[in-house]
């Protein structure tokens, strides 16, 4: 079965800072990974998706991710925090965009 | 236009009592999802519907719970004789296709007592 595991449930960064959210993933087959961001009281929010064209792969508000098959890694990364980006941020696969199986998700925390 | 809908957004049922959640995907999609999200926890899948035709409810906790969309469309999530393990946020999300983006809505955010 696919899956994938996120490592540290909990991310603090300083306002400018770099964000990274790690993710990784299993998968015996070629999988479509995802980020979502999840606010407060509110539905999931696609932040980009990988589907085995480009490894590097840009989403919205300025965060990116790269597809790393040796690392079996999908590690969300943004240069410069922002405080609107603390979130809850979950990563996802599926085979062929079908049902999607979420990581445990990660609760970013940005400081002034 | 509009995006998924969910109703009611807040529900609060004794142990034992029946409930039903309602989903209103985007127009025009296809493909339609239901998933559980436990505290602290991520989405798990529950069921998909393509169309009308429900092809997968290989997620569904127990027999307790049931879900349908007759017409295609507005799809229903329904939980009988309610456990406080259901205690739980209910989302669901629809897709043009079942390989396309999926849209989620709000959530429904169950409370047993």
């Amino acid at each position: 079965a696919q899956s994938v595991t996120q490592l540290g449930s909990h991310v603090s960064v300083s306002e400018g800072a770099l964000v990274l959210l790690r993710c990784n993933y299993s998968s015996s087959v070629p999988p479509y990974l995802f980020w979502y961001v999840q606010y407060p009281n509110q539905g999931l929010q696609l932040l980009l998706k990988y589907t085995s064209a480009a490894t590097l792969v840009k989403g919205i508000n300025g965060f990116e991710a790269e597809f790393k098959k040796s690392e079996t890694s999908f590690h969300l990364t943004k240069p410069s925090a922002h405080m609107s980006d603390a979130a809850e941020y979950f990563c996802a696969v599926s085979d062929a965009g079908y049902a999607l199986n979420f990581g445990k998700g990660t609760s970013l925390l940005v400081t002034p | 236009g509009a995006g998924v809908s969910q109703s009611p957004r807040y529900k609060v049922a004794k142990r034992g009592q029946d409930v039903a959640l309602r989903c209103d995907p985007i127009s025009g999609h296809v493909s339609l999802f239901w998933y559980q999200q436990a505290l602290g926890q991520g989405p798990e899948f529950l069921t998909y519907f393509q169309n009308e035709a429900q092809l997968d409810k290989s997620g569904l906790p127990s027999d307790r719970f049931f879900a349908e969309r007759p017409e295609g469309s507005v799809s229903t999530l329904k939980i009988q004789r309610t456990q406080q393990e259901d205690s739980a946020v209910y989302l669901c999300a629809s897709s043009l296709d079942r390989a396309e983006t999926q849209y989620f809505g709000p959530g429904t955010r169950l409370l047993v007592l």
